[in-house]
């Protein structure tokens, strides 16, 4: 079974608008990933988040972790059309001792120029 | 650096065909992994492993088979394929372990007919 669910499935925005997306889990975890896979492409490493962290920057990225509802966010500001992709959220869960991610379904983000 | 590379990029096979998914990375990473990521699904590990010459079972090993002989290849063997296996695989490497930041080839689309 998924460790992290994401929500929405799918959201579709304007350019210069922010697009938020979510990330719930089930166990505990040692830290929190985000990716992005464009479109007939592989995944690509956005951030990492320990679980002693409750928020990281990086660019137009926030994100947050909140342990105590085992949740994630992943804020994008500003977006462009290039921001267009899915964004999958993976965790590393304390039960697997740091020896593999457990991915989410994904978000599909869809910017409107 | 090349990266994570993945040949072929396309294949078809008939049910019951062998083959082998070729993987390289030329960054010196210990940690490699096989995903496979169905439509509308988050992606599933099938084997990964820590180092030269040690392998280990995922979430979805049945009909796969892996070996690492050197740091720098992780094959990915399907023994007798089934129309269950059409999927897009995906190579990852990862430097310290497999919880960390992961670094994705760009994939082989496989279809079982």
């Amino acid at each position: 079974s998924q460790q992290g669910e994401e929500d929405p499935q799918a959201l579709s925005i304007q350019e210069g608008e922010n697009a938020t997306m979510n990330c719930s889990y089930k166990t505990s975890i040692n830290n929190l990933q985000w990716y992005r896979q464009n479109s007939g492409r592989g995944l690509v490493h956005l951030i990492l988040i320990r679980s002693n962290e409750r928020e990281k920057h990086s660019g137009r990225l926030r994100v947050t972790l909140d342990t105590s509802k085992k949740s994630s966010s992943l804020l994008i500001t500003a977006s462009r059309a290039a921001d267009t992709a899915s964004y999958f959220c993976a965790t590393d869960a304390r039960e697997t001792s740091g020896s593999r991610l457990t991915f989410g379904e994904g978000t599909q983000l869809t910017v409107n120029p | 650096n090349a990266g994570v590379t993945q040949t072929p990029k396309f294949q078809v096979l008939k049910t019951g065909q062998s083959m082998t998914l070729q993987c390289a990375q030329d960054m010196n990473h210990e940690y490699m992994s096989w995903y496979r990521q169905d439509p509308g699904m988050g992606l599933r590990l099938i084997h990964y492993s820590v180092g030269a010459g040690i392998t280990d079972q995922g979430e979805v090993p049945n009909g796969y088979n892996v070996s690492r002989s050197t740091t720098e290849d992780f094959p990915l063997r399907l023994l007798s394929a089934a129309p269950s296996q059409t999927s897009v695989y995906f190579c990852a490497s990862s430097y310290w372990q497999g919880a960390g930041e992961q670094y994705f080839g760009p994939g082989t689309r496989l279809t079982v007919t």
